[in-house]
């Protein structure tokens, strides 16, 4: 079964510093997406960044990048410079083709980051 | 940004009352989800819908629940009987027909429900 892990449920940083947030998954699938979504306290998710399994080249967006380690299961987030703004929950998510030929989003357990002034 | 519309807000309900939570996706999308998150913890999947039925189910949609797409619009979640531990945030989510440059789930803005 696919499975995504968040392992760490809370990181701080100091403004303008950089952070990395860890995900790793289980998959048997070849082609996959990943995702980084952003929950702030409205609750609204919002993606972050995505990573399409058979793209070698790391997505970044801005200040947002990835290191994605295909073989090694590993997603990580790199926030640099970080913002006040960019405290919120980030979870990260997998999405599967379903046996109905659909898709399927499967989420972490998210990590709630704090940034300090 | 065109966006995902959650109504309502907010639900209070008491325990056995039936509540349906209502969804307008983005209108050119053809896959539609449901999303729950008790508060603090991970966000998890109810059920997926495309081409006017349920492509998937999680095991926490039970006979309880159920989702519609009555006229073409709205896309609902009803939970028949609601029980103390279905308090949560509901989100609904949509997305394309499947746009490489573009893949990505539409989040609404949630509705909180809170079962007495």
């Amino acid at each position: 079964a696919q499975t995504v892990t968040q392992s760490q449920p809370e990181m701080s940083v100091q403004e303008a510093e950089t952070v990395t947030l860890s995900c790793t998954y289980d998959t048997s699938e070849s082609d996959y997406y990943l995702f980084w979504y952003k929950q702030p306290p409205s609750r609204q998710m919002i993606l972050v960044i995505r990573q399409e399994a058979y793209k070698q080249q790391n997505a970044t967006e801005n200040r947002f990048s990835v290191n994605f380690q295909k073989a090694a299961k590993s997603f990580s987030l790199k926030i640099s410079d970080s913002q006040l703004g960019d405290a919120a929950m980030y979870f990260c998510a997998y999405r599967r083709q379903t046996t109905s030929g659909t898709y399927k989003y499967i989420f972490g357990t998210g990590t709630r980051l704090k940034v300090l002034a | 940004e065109p966006e995902v519309t959650q109504t309502p807000s907010h639900q209070v309900t008491q325990m056995g009352q039936e509540v349906i939570l209502r969804c307008v996706p983005i209108s050119n999308h053809l896959y539609f989800y449901w999303y729950r998150q008790i508060l603090g913890q991970k966000v998890e999947f109810l059920v997926s819908f495309y081409n006017n039925e349920i492509s998937e189910k999680s095991e926490i949609f039970d006979d309880q629940f159920s989702v519609e797409r009555p006229d073409g619009s709205n896309f609902t979640l009803k939970i028949r009987s609601t029980k103390l531990e279905d308090s949560a945030m509901y989100f609904c989510a949509s997305r394309e027909l499947f746009d490489s440059n573009n893949e990505k789930l539409f989040f609404g803005s949630g509705t909180q429900l809170s079962v007495l």
